[in-house]
């Protein structure tokens, strides 16, 4: 299996644009994750899906940030408008639960990110 | 609230040396815990994680650590480290919300000399 797909591997852009990160799970995985990686805050839990179904987002910022899942193949983060304040390296990962929302000790399985710089 | 502290945000050793990563957890509950590594510029990577049963766990790249309740730690080993161990490590609890969400530390930066 190729892993978690994320694109692009870098964003640059300007202060105000719209940003869209795309990231492809694991065939035939059911939980979906996004992540973000601030030197000041670590690796903070954005918004997590089940079955392309968003389950839990109250990791998410503000509300110029959204996330949407419209297949298990596919899910885009989006920020719009973006501050610099949203550089970071987002991950993506994802994980097969047994049943239901799986169990806490699934293993997650992650992308290799995006660095996002906004200027 | 379940949490994990990683005592040292970096550590140096010699080719071959033991290297030592540690990771203490808060927890009400049994705890079930993670090491993942992260190498430049890549994603993290499970290292190995302790869910229930044998307190030593053992992981990838020759990787252990020890689960021990009474000094609530689950410090990650290794006996002779290589240049390719250095990386970013990792230490995480996972808190059931109705899903699996993993908390992480703050991180151990491992440096490998010659």
């Amino acid at each position: 299996d190729a892993g978690v797909i994320q694109s692009p591997r870098h964003e640059v852009t300007e202060m105000g644009q719209e940003v869209t990160l795309r990231c492809k799970p694991i065939s035939g995985h059911n939980s979906l994750f996004w992540y973000r990686q601030t030197m000041m805050r670590g690796l903070e839990l954005l918004i997590y899906f089940n079955n392309n179904v968003p389950i839990d987002d109250s990791g998410m910022p503000e509300d110029r940030f959204s996330a949407k899942m419209p297949n298990a193949s596919f899910s885009t983060l989006k920020i719009q408008p973006s501050e610099p304040r949203d550089s970071a390296v987002y991950f993506c990962a994802s994980s097969l639960g047994l049943a239901g929302a799986g169990g806490p000790t699934d293993t997650q399985y992650f992308g290799p990110g995006t660095r996002l710089t906004v200027l | 609230a379940q949490s994990v502290t990683q005592l040292g945000s970096h550590v140096s050793v010699s080719e071959g040396a033991l290297v030592l990563l540690r990771c203490n957890y808060s927890s009400s509950v049994p705890p079930y815990l993670f090491w993942y590594v992260q190498y430049p510029n890549q994603g993290l990577q499970l290292l190995l994680k302790y869910t229930t049963g044998a307190t030593l766990v053992k992981g990838i790249n020759g990787f252990e650590a020890e689960f021990k309740k009474s000094e609530t730690s689950f410090h990650l080993t290794k006996p002779s480290a290589h240049m390719s161990d250095a990386a970013e490590y990792f230490c995480a609890v996972s808190v059931w919300k109705g899903f699996q969400k993993l908390v992480f530390g703050t991180g151990t930066r491992l440096l490998v000399s010659p």
